[in-house]
């Protein structure tokens, strides 16, 4: 039974490096979603892609942030010269279906923990 | 727009007592509900979800929570809770692009014997 799966768990980048956050979804499931935890603070939504397109970005950061599902292999999300304020801890989630349309349950990944040395 | 407001950050019970996370939200639309757990260094679990229907959902691990429309409330209940419910809890709504999910800020439980 293979969740979400994310790679790598820890991840430690000296400021202006770039970071690559890997997510696997549930085999199957097409919608990809990504959320950022920074420490006490709820998840913050990022970005939702379908395969090879990105459907709602309005919670990513305009500049250094990038996201892609290609039609093979992993969603990615992408830190481009990263700063201390860029460390948290990463999900992704995925699911079957549109959460908002059908009401689908987002099934999540154990996260990347990224810290900016 | 909406907006989810978990209006406890921690909450310590002793074992077996009963427990209520309480939860408001804001929605000018139809509103999908959701409440996930989130143990030490993990991702989140679905406890439950409220999409329609009857206002009180019953969920895994013994949680329950009921959907109070004229409160904007979603508040979660569990009547005995043990050691091992001790986690994070989120409150989450569907925005209103039915593309994400927007949390509260959760809240720790923490049960002790």
């Amino acid at each position: 039974n293979a969740g979400v799966m994310q790679n790598p768990r820890h991840l430690v980048r000296r400021r202006g490096q770039e970071a690559r956050l890997r997510c696997s979804p549930v085999k199957g499931h097409s919608h990809v979603y990504w959320y950022r935890q920074l420490p006490e603070e709820g998840l913050k939504f990022m970005v939702y892609l379908q395969k090879e397109n990105i459907i709602d970005e309005s919670g990513m950061p305009k500049e250094r942030f990038s996201a892609e599902f290609p039609k093979e292999g992993p969603s990615i999300l992408r830190i481009q010269q990263v700063v201390r304020g860029d460390s948290a801890a990463y999900f992704c989630a995925s699911s079957p279906g549109l959460a908002g349309a059908d009401g689908d349950e987002q099934f999540f990944g154990p996260g990347t923990r990224l810290t900016v040395l | 727009a909406q907006s989810v407001t978990q209006l406890d950050s921690q909450v310590p019970v002793f074992e077996e007592a009963p427990v209520e996370l309480r939860c408001n939200y804001s929605s000018s639309v139809s509103v999908y509900l959701f409440w996930y757990v989130q143990y030490p260094n993990q991702g989140l679990q679905l406890l439950l979800k409220y999409l329609s229907g009857s206002t009180l959902v019953k969920g895994i691990n013994g949680f329950e929570a009921e959907f109070n429309k004229s409160q904007t409330s979603f508040h979660l209940r569990k009547p005995s809770v043990h050691i091992s419910d001790t986690a994070e809890y989120f409150c989450a709504v569907v925005n209103q692009a039915g593309t994400a999910l927007i949390f509260g800020k959760g809240t720790t439980l923490s049960v002790s014997s």
